[in-house]
């Protein structure tokens, strides 16, 4: 079963960073853009960023540009989210997701930025 | 940005109803709309993709269609399982958007 599942999440300081891992199994990792997708508490879903099959382009919401970095390592099936300079405002459930049109998800991990 | 709206922002349906949802964008998108089905404390699960496509493994109660900026998702007989929020999204130009979504709740 093609699988998705994020780890790392956890509770941080504003100002504070935090990095998130998304792992693929079941499927040709390496062939897919994948994405961070986030939802704060009782809100609607926001895309965050994403990053083509050999990891040579990214995007990102404006909002998070300059302080979150994606990254993928094809070898490992593995994506990240490096998150620097966290504010409240980013306090959500994150998820992998893949592809443009997002057919599969992870069951997202949960960061809490709180002083 | 690509602004998404969805209409109704909620709705009250049985078991059995004809259920629509509309998602209009502010611009045109090519067809690059996709729709979602999420429960309370679930990860998201994609139902349609490229406006009018069923993914593998999706109920074919569920259609969707439109091109441009208006587009519709219908269930045609809502069975228990599908009361949930529904949400579409753009893939057509960055940043990638959501509509607020709607709610489908039983009357």
């Amino acid at each position: 079963e093609e699988q998705l599942v994020e780890s790392g999440g956890g509770l941080v300081q504003p100002g504070g960073s935090l990095r998130l891992s998304c792992a693929g199994s079941a499927f040709t990792f390496r062939n897919y853009w994948l994405s961070w997708v986030r939802q704060a508490p009782g809100k609607g879903l926001e895309w965050v960023a994403n990053i083509k099959e050999d990891g040579s382009v990214t995007h990102y919401l404006d909002s998070v540009k300059g302080r979150f970095i994606i990254s993928r390592d094809n070898a490992k099936n593995s994506l990240h989210l490096q998150m620097n300079s966290l504010r409240v405002e980013d306090t959500a459930v994150y998820y992998c997701a893949r592809r443009g049109g997002h057919d599969q998800w992870g069951q997202g991990t949960l960061v809490t930025v709180s002083s | 940005d690509i602004q998404m709206t969805q209409s109704p922002s909620s709705l009250s349906a049985s078991v059995g109803d004809r259920v629509t949802i509309t998602c209009r964008a502010s611009q045109g998108i090519n067809n690059f709309l996709a729709w979602f089905q999420q429960k309370p404390g679930q990860a998201p699960k994609s139902l349609i993709y490229a406006a009018s496509s069923l993914q593998s493994g999706v109920p074919s109660t569920f259609s969707a269609s439109g091109s441009g900026t208006d587009f519709t998702l219908t269930i045609s007989s809502l069975q228990p399982e599908d009361f949930a929020t529904y949400y579409c999204q753009q893939y057509n130009s960055y940043p990638f958007t959501f509509g607020p979504g709607t709610r489908v709740d039983v009357k």
